[in-house]
């Protein structure tokens, strides 16, 4: 079963453009992880972050997280066209290394 | 750091036969899970190993099974394929099991094509 949802599910923008994605959960979280997959491939980890943290960047990426409505958002800004890729965000509860993703959002971003 | 591997890169087998598919995770890291991904139900977790002992397991029937050995390379077992058993099969690794905000880093992936 799936933790969440993101959205949009799908996302069209022109390089140079900002993509935002959200993703909603359902219980509470010890972290939150966003990924991207690229044409079924494998995923690729792009930035963890607490459930302390409200805010955290990693070069293009800024991700936040709001715990009191259990959602969080992923901006990237300034894509580029090898931007294009499916994005997920996963959470992670209790003790163990389980992750629920949700369904991701794919984003295609035009030269 | 090599990444983590996972082999095959793909496969093709036949309904009622099974599969065994191998993940090596990254030096150091202790914990293996493995995951299903299917265009109709997503991601799924598998199962997660820690320390050659399985330490967490998803809702999935008793036909797939997994291990892990004492250098921490993992794999995970089929039994009698059905069609609905065609995936992507993701492995991840990590520092530690329990506790503490680390990160998980997956494979490549196997192409399981169930016939």
């Amino acid at each position: 079963s799936q933790q969440g949802e993101e959205d949009p599910q799908a996302l069209s923008i022109q390089e140079g453009e900002n993509a935002t994605m959200n993703c909603s959960y359902k219980t509470s979280i010890n972290n939150l992880q966003w990924y991207r997959q690229n044409s079924g491939r494998g995923l690729v980890h792009l930035i963890l972050i607490r459930s302390n943290e409200r805010e955290k960047h990693s070069g293009r990426l800024r991700v936040t997280l709001d715990t009191s409505k259990k959602s969080s958002s992923l901006l990237i800004t300034a894509s580029r066209a090898a931007d294009t890729a499916s994005y997920f965000c996963a959470t992670r509860s209790g003790g163990y290394n389980k992750l629920i993703f949700g369904a991701g959002t794919r984003l295609a971003v035009h030269p | 750091k090599a990444g983590v591997t996972q082999t095959p890169r793909y496969l093709i087998k036949t309904r009622g036969q099974q599969v065994t598919l191998s993940c090596s995770p990254i030096s150091g890291h202790r914990s293996v899970s493995w995951y299903q991904q299917t265009p109709g139900q997503g991601l799924q977790f598998l199962f997660e190993y820690f320390s050659e002992t399985q330490r967490n397991k998803g809702n999935f029937p008793g036909r797939f099974s997994g291990r892990q050995f004492s250098n921490s390379r993992s794999e995970m077992n089929v039994s009698t394929l059905e069609l609905g058993d065609s995936a992507l099969y993701l492995c991840a690794s990590s520092l530690v099991s329990t506790g503490g905000s680390y990160e998980q880093y997956f494979g490549p992936g196997t192409r399981l094509t169930v016939t």
